[in-house]
């Protein structure tokens, strides 16, 4: 299989928890996104990869927030001392330079 | 600040009706517009991307336009179906690497 996956598709955790997803893009797809969209709302862009290199991050991703993309293959995104409000289906995307996007079934994340 | 806004936010169609669903963005200034169909809980599912020398784009009974001057895109279903049933999404990339997204048109065709 050839998409883009993410891990896990579930996460319930209680206030205040670390929570941390991977997201494994297309394999010769250069480009990462992050993304959250919370229920009747499109996605809200939250950062952006090019290889390694974190390019852009939204204002939206506060502190608490923090993604990698070592080596420039898999991603991670961290969520500090989560807070209700941070509950949300957090969508992974990954494109060549300039393609279309291809997106992973998502993360839904609850929490307590 | 590059806004997306779709319209209409909900639609219900007899099956078998063409229709037209509308995206409009603020900032002409972007490098493709990308339609986008999500059924409930799930992923994104891409189905047509414009780039910005593009007019138009066709896929099967899709047909997606863009009209970079006036701030618009208009994705075109053909003889729609239930299965069409779904949320449709249009993004747009701007300069500085971000994506921006409607909130999406809620299809519903009925048997």
């Amino acid at each position: 299989d050839t998409g883009v996956s993410q891990n896990p598709r579930h996460k319930i955790t209680k206030r205040g928890q670390n929570v941390t997803f991977r997201c494994d893009p297309i394999s010769e797809h250069n480009r990462l996104y992050w993304y959250r969209q919370t229920l009747g709302q499109g996605p809200e862009f939250l950062t952006y990869f090019q290889n390694e290199a974190q390019l852009e991050k939204s204002r939206l991703l506060s502190d608490r927030f923090s993604a990698e993309r070592p080596k420039g293959s898999f991603s991670t995104l961290e969520i500090q001392r989560t807070e209700q409000g941070d509950s949300a289906m957090y969508l992974c995307a990954s494109s060549p330079a300039g393609g279309e996007q291809f997106f992973g079934p998502g993360t839904r994340l609850t929490v307590l | 600040k590059q806004e997306v806004t779709q319209i209409p936010a909900a639609l219900s169609v007899p099956e078998g009706e063409n229709l037209v669903l509308n995206c409009s963005f603020t900032d002409s200034a972007i490098y493709n517009l990308q339609w986008f169909r999500q059924d409930p809980g799930k992923g994104l599912t891409s189905l047509l991307l414009i780039q910005s020398s593009q007019r138009e784009q066709t896929s099967g009974r899709l047909n997606a336009s863009l009209d970079k001057s006036s701030g618009r895109s208009t994705l075109y279903i053909a003889a729609s179906q239930p299965g069409d049933s779904a949320t449709y999404l249009c993004a747009v990339w701007t300069g500085g690497f971000k994506t921006i997204f409607g909130a999406g048109t809620r299809l519903f065709v009925k048997a």
